[in-house]
């Protein structure tokens, strides 16, 4: 019955690793997103897709590739983990890119970098 | 570019309380606004939101009006309870992607 879903929930690794966060939403959404909430809390976009097509890239580092194999998921691929990505990722869907629409969040992504 | 100051928290609280969060927002355009609950441990959730200016949204008996001569969305409830306890993000709504950019969150404690 999840709406949006993240895997894993926690994440702990040690400098320079790659990871990978997976999410799927099963709404029929046509678009997605990643936001970055860091320790004080605050929230950021980073990546939005629509249809599979990025659509947002918010000058996000080149380490993270953001790849969407069909519109229900929304993979996040970190190269050569910092201490800096030390944060809690969220995935969102939402039915279309209109500004007016409420997004779905997931329960997000505990990542901690050693 | 756009923006959202909301107050700084936390905000603590009696139950039964009357609850005034400040939201105001710098946009080019006219954005949709929104109000996001996060309880501890979890993703955000909707709590209300408006599109348009004076409209006011409205859910669990919170209540915020879009105001666009002030440029203000702020969030007001008549009487809290404890399990109103949570970080409140004020967000609007960029038509670029419809991406949410967000306020920097306020933490709510209401004690029994």
């Amino acid at each position: 019955d999840t709406a949006v879903s993240q895997t894993p929930k926690y994440l702990v690794t040690q400098m320079g690793n790659d990871k990978s966060i997976k999410c799927e939403q099963n709404l029929g959404h046509d678009t997605m997103y990643w936001y970055k909430q860091d320790s004080k809390k605050f929230l950021k976009i980073m990546f939005s897709y629509n249809n599979k097509e990025l659509i947002i890239n918010e000058t996000v580092p080149n380490r993270f590739s953001p790849k969407s194999p069909d519109k229900a998921h929304l993979n996040l691929h970190i190269n050569s983990l910092e201490l800096g990505d030390s944060a809690v990722y969220f995935c969102a869907s939402s039915p279309s890119q209109g500004a007016s629409n409420e997004q779905f969040f997931g329960p997000g992504t505990r990542l901690t970098v050693l | 570019g756009d923006s959202v100051t909301q107050m700084e928290g936390p905000v603590t609280l009696s139950e039964e309380a009357f609850l005034t969060i400040n939201c105001t927002y710098t946009a080019t355009g006219y954005p949709s606004l929104f109000w996001y609950v996060q309880y501890p441990g979890e993703g955000l959730q909707l709590l209300l939101k408006a599109t348009k200016a004076d409209d006011k949204g409205s859910n669990k008996g919170f209540e915020a009006t879009y105001r666009k001569e002030t440029t203000s969305f702020h969030l007001e409830k008549g009487s809290v309870q404890v399990s109103d306890s949570a970080v409140y993000f004020c967000a609007l709504s960029d038509r670029v992607g419809g991406k949410l950019i967000f306020g920097q969150g306020t933490e709510l404690s209401v004690k029994p």
